[in-house]
């Protein structure tokens, strides 16, 4: 069946460090959002991508959408303490389709 | 912050016992689901409804039913529950049109002795 891999599963970044994690589809997306959740609490919407090659900003996180819309990724700049948290991304082949979640990437800062 | 709420937030129970997971969501949403999420792990669909009296089994196999008879109520049933229960059960909404974002629940975390 269709499945979108998400890489890391962990990533251990001093504070400050940058944070990448990506996804892959197996198949075309017709979008892909992005969602975070912090430890205890639950996912938490943060961007949806649709167009081939887009990419947007908010702030410290820039997320991309690949030019075959097969795979994203999720970009953080100089992280903070309030950005730890499991990152997911969520793919789907359109409205009538039923969102395929990657397995998450851990945000660990170092102490 | 999303109008969706769960209860209860935590629940421990014994095997053998049927248990309703309650869900409910003021957003007026069409779309309504069911996920299952270990500690870390990631989300597994278990149910899913487009609205009123639809409702539809996800992508893990699950010993649950649903039912959605009014919009803004998807309660999740447990007819036995079984240690393999144990888990965080979150219900989340989102509009029917384009895959629209998703709002989640605090979820319930369930834990079966």
């Amino acid at each position: 069946g269709q499945q979108v891999m998400q890489i890391p599963q962990y990533q251990h970044v001093q504070e400050g460090e940058d944070f990448t994690t990506y996804c892959n589809s197996s198949t075309t997306l017709s979008n892909i959002q992005w969602y975070k959740q912090r430890p205890g609490g639950h996912p938490v919407f943060l961007i949806q991508l649709v167009k081939s090659g887009e990419v947007k900003k908010q702030k410290r996180l820039t997320f991309q959408f690949g030019e075959a819309k097969k795979n994203s990724s999720l970009h953080i700049t100089a992280t903070q303490t309030t950005d730890v948290g499991t990152y997911f991304c969520a793919g789907s082949r359109g409205s009538n389709y039923q969102l395929i979640w990657g397995a998450g990437t851990k945000l660990i800062i170092k102490p | 912050e999303a109008d969706i709420y769960q209860t209860p937030r935590y629940l421990v129970i014994g095997t053998g016992k049927k248990i309703t997971l309650e869900c409910s969501q003021t957003m007026g949403h069409d779309k309504m689901y069911w996920y299952q999420q270990d500690p870390g792990m990631e989300l597994h669909l278990i149910h899913y409804s487009y609205g009123v009296n639809s409702t539809e089994k996800g992508d893990l196999s699950s010993e649950s039913t649903v039912s959605r008879i009014r919009t803004e109520h998807f309660p999740l049933t447990l007819e036995s529950a079984r240690p393999s229960h144990t888990s965080q059960y979150l219900c989340a909404s989102s509009k029917r049109a384009n895959n629209n974002e998703q709002f989640f629940g605090p979820g319930t975390r369930l834990t079966v002795l």
